[in-house]
């Protein structure tokens, strides 16, 4: 069965510095695999999706991530972290049963 | 324009009360879900309709009974409430069943 392993709970960095969440998928096949933003008390918001095309997806706000068959990785990187950036962020992967499985999320501190 | 709009934002009530949650897409999207977050922001999939017909009905309770009017609405009813029942539950849609959703701003519900 596809699935997604957030590997860390939480991650500090401190602004400017760069950003890495990182991801692990599971799926018998190439999966579609996205990431998801929410900030404080707000909705979900799509960050970007990789869906067999182009390996390094860039997405919205500065944001990309790298799909790496050979290490089963989607991790999400951004070059320089804003105050703005601070959230939960979710790895997601579409199942065969056609439905969204999130990863249990990844909380991002940015500090002055 | 709110691609996906649910009300209320916030429903407080007492527990054996039923309440409902109606949520409405204007992207012309062909399938909605309801998602359930838990106190640790863990986000699990409920039930997902295509086109008015129910596609996926996670192991959820039977009190929780989802109603699709047309493919732009879905509503969640929820009989006696309990106070596990206390989460965000967020709507979303997407074009098809295998590719990203967009979600609502979630609904707080507090059973007390």
């Amino acid at each position: 069965a596809q699935s997604v392993t957030q590997l860390d709970s939480h991650v500090s960095v401190s602004e400017g510095t760069p950003v890495l969440l990182r991801c692990n998928y599971s799926s018998s096949y190439s999966p579609s695999l996205f990431w998801y933003v929410q900030h404080p008390n707000k909705g979900l918001q799509l960050l970007l999706k990789y869906t067999s095309a182009a390996t390094l997806v860039k997405g919205i706000n500065g944001f990309e991530a790298e799909f790496k068959k050979s290490e089963t990785s989607f991790h999400l990187t951004k070059p320089s972290a804003h105050m703005s950036d601070a959230a939960e962020y979710f790895c997601v992967v579409i199942t065969g049963f056609q439905k969204l499985v999130f990863g249990t999320g990844t909380r991002l501190l940015v500090s002055p | 324009d709110t691609a996906v709009s649910q009300t209320p934002k916030y429903l407080v009530t007492q527990m054996g009360n039923d309440k409902s949650i109606k949520c409405e897409q204007n992207l012309g999207h062909d399938t909605m879900y309801w998602y359930k977050q838990d106190s640790k922001k863990f986000l699990k999939i409920m039930f997902s309709y295509n086109n008015k017909e129910l596609i996926i009905n996670e192991t959820v309770p039977n009190r929780f009974s989802p109603k699709s009017p047309d493919k732009a609405h879905l509503n969640l009813h929820i009989n006696s409430l309990e106070l596990g029942d206390s989460a965000v539950y967020f709507c979303a849609s997407s074009q098809a069943t295998i590719t990203e959703a967009f979600f609502g701003q979630g609904t707080r519900l507090t059973v007390v």
